[in-house]
């Protein structure tokens, strides 16, 4: 089965630390998304890249966040310095890129910054 | 900010019983779509209505859209406990704006 794979699955870290977090999009899809879930906001959207071209990233404090995709197999997305108001989980999914694409969700990895 | 808004925020029923779980959303739409989260797991994509679309089922989903409401529900039918989880919707947006936006979702409880 293709799926999209997140690492870690878990992170703690202490506050001011460097977080990355890994994403490898299913094969053959060409749009990458990044999510923030949280109890109070929901799902938040990050970026968006599509062919690995970043198109939204208006959702991301840009000051701390930053995401990349260094070829179509990884997508990254970093917090240097991390604080505590990070701590949620962070999903990544990918699509076939067309306009009525369904996405398919990675398992999330939750972050805690202490 | 959230486009599409979840009703109700939590539901149970018995297993057998029918869920139904509303949406609305505020801005023009290309489609929009039913997902669902089992707790500590990413999300599973159920069924995707086009705007041109009145009503779409899929083995025991109905979904409904009314775009002169821009509201959308989604049904399901004999709920079994493995139902239990939380349900979004989400929309994407006219042709040409190409991301999903997600509503805060509607956890489903389902008894045996």
């Amino acid at each position: 089965d293709a799926r999209v794979t997140q690492t870690p699955r878990h992170k703690v870290t202490e506050m001011g630390q460097e977080v990355t977090m890994r994403c490898q999009p299913i094969l053959g899809h060409n749009t990458v998304f990044w999510y923030r879930q949280t109890m109070m906001q929901g799902l938040e959207l990050l970026a968006y890249f599509r062919n690995r071209a970043p198109l939204d990233d208006s959702g991301m404090p840009k000051d701390r966040f930053s995401a990349e995709m260094p070829d179509a197999t990884l997508a990254t997305l970093k917090i240097q310095p991390s604080e505590p108001r990070d701590s949620a989980v962070y999903f990544c999914a990918s699509g076939p890129g067309q306009a009525d694409e369904k996405l398919f969700f990675g398992s999330g990895t939750q972050l805690s910054v202490l | 900010s959230q486009q599409g808004e979840e009703d109700p925020q939590a539901l149970s029923i018995q297993e057998g019983e029918n869920a139904t779980m509303n949406c609305s959303y505020k801005t023009s739409i290309n489609n929009l779509q039913w997902y669902r989260q089992n707790s500590g797991r990413g999300l599973v994509h159920l069924i995707l209505i086009r705007s041109n679309e009145r009503e779409k089922h899929s083995g025991r989903l109905r979904v409904t859209l009314d775009t002169s409401k821009k509201s959308s529900s989604l049904l399901i039918t004999a709920s079994r406990a493995a139902d239990t989880a939380s349900y979004f919707c989400a929309t994407r947006g006219p042709p040409g704006y190409s991301t999903l936006t997600f509503g805060k979702g509607t956890m489903l409880l389902v008894s045996p």
